[in-house]
C-alpha cells in the first residue's frame, strides 16, 4: 500500500511567486492534515480536513495561504504570494478516522520550500 | 494550550550504547502522547504512542517511552542503539483523537561506531 506523497520534494521561488503544494493522503484515509516546519523550529500545524471539509484551521497563518481538498481525496496548499519567512519544509498527514481513539496520523516525506 | 519541550537539541552516543531522549509537556488537560522518528530524507514514522493503561509503552525497534504523570514527561529510551538509529525523533501531544499534533523542536540522535 502506497504511503502519503507529496509533489514536489523541493521548491525554490523568489518572494512574491505564487506555489502549490500537493499532497496525496493514503487510500481510504478520511483525514488530512497539514504541518509545517520553519527552519530551526517546531514542526506546527497548519490545518485538518475531514473528507472535503475544514475541520480545523486554527494553525494556518495568514489568507496568504489557501488549502483546498476537492473531492476529498488530495489536496493542495497555495502561497500566494511567498515570503521569505514562508521556507521551511511543508508536511502532509493522513488518517482514517480521527473518531477513533488509536487513530494515527502517517505522514509523507514533506516538501521542502525555499522563498528567495 | 498544550506545549512540548524535547530538552536537548542533539544527542551524541556510541553504537550499542542506551540513549534517553528526554520529553517534557505541559497541558491544562489530559494529553494523548506520541514519539516520532524521521530518518534522513523521509517522512515522520510514529514509534510509539501512549492513549492509556500501562506507562511503559513498548515501539518499534527496540524503542520504549514512560508516561510520568506527576513530572508531566514522557522520555524514550533504547538499552542499545545501532548506526541506522540516527535520525531525528520528535514528541508530540494531542488532547484528542484525531487532533492535531503538538511537537516539541525534535532531538537529533546521531549514532558513532
Amino acid at each position: 500500500e502506497a504511503g502519503v506523497t507529496q509533489f514536489p520534494s523541493h521548491s525554490v521561488i523568489e518572494k512574491g511567486q505564487t506555489v502549490t503544494l500537493r499532497c496525496d493522503p493514503i487510500s481510504g484515509h478520511d483525514n488530512l492534515y497539514w504541518y509545517r516546519r520553519v527552519m530551526g523550529k517546531e514542526i506546527k500545524f497548519l490545518l485538518h480536513f475531514v473528507k472535503e471539509s475544514k475541520q480545523d484551521e486554527s494553525g494556518m497563518p495568514n489568507n496568504r495561504f489557501l488549502a483546498e481538498r476537492t473531492g476529498g481525496t488530495y489536496s493542495t496548499l497555495k502561497v500566494q504570494p511567498a515570503e521569505l519567512e514562508d521556507s521551511g519544509v511543508y508536511f502532509c498527514a493522513s488518517s482514517q478516522d480521527s473518531r477513533v481513539l488509536t487513530d494515527t496520523q502517517y505522514f509523507g516525506p514533506g516538501t521542502r520550500l525555499t522563498v528567495l | 494550550a498544550q506545549s512540548v519541550t524535547q530538552l536537548d537539541s542533539q544527542v551524541p552516543v556510541f553504537e550499542e550504547a542506551p540513549v534517553e531522549l528526554r520529553c517534557n509537556y505541559s497541558s491544562s488537560v489530559s494529553v494523548y502522547l506520541f514519539w516520532y522518528v524521521q530518518y534522513p530524507n523521509q517522512g515522520l514514522q510514529l514509534l510509539l504512542k501512549y492513549l492509556s493503561g500501562s506507562t511503559l509503552v513498548k515501539g518499534i525497534n527496540g524503542f520504549e517511552a514512560e508516561f510520568n504523570k506527576s513530572q508531566t514527561s514522557f522520555h524514550l529510551r533504547k538499552p542499545s542503539v545501532h548506526i541506522s538509529d540516527t535520525a531525528e525523533y520528535f514528541c508530540a501531544v494531542s488532547k484528542a483523537a484525531g487532533n492535531k499534533l503538538t511537537f516539541g523542536g525534535g532531538t537529533r540522535v546521531l549514532v558513532k561506531p
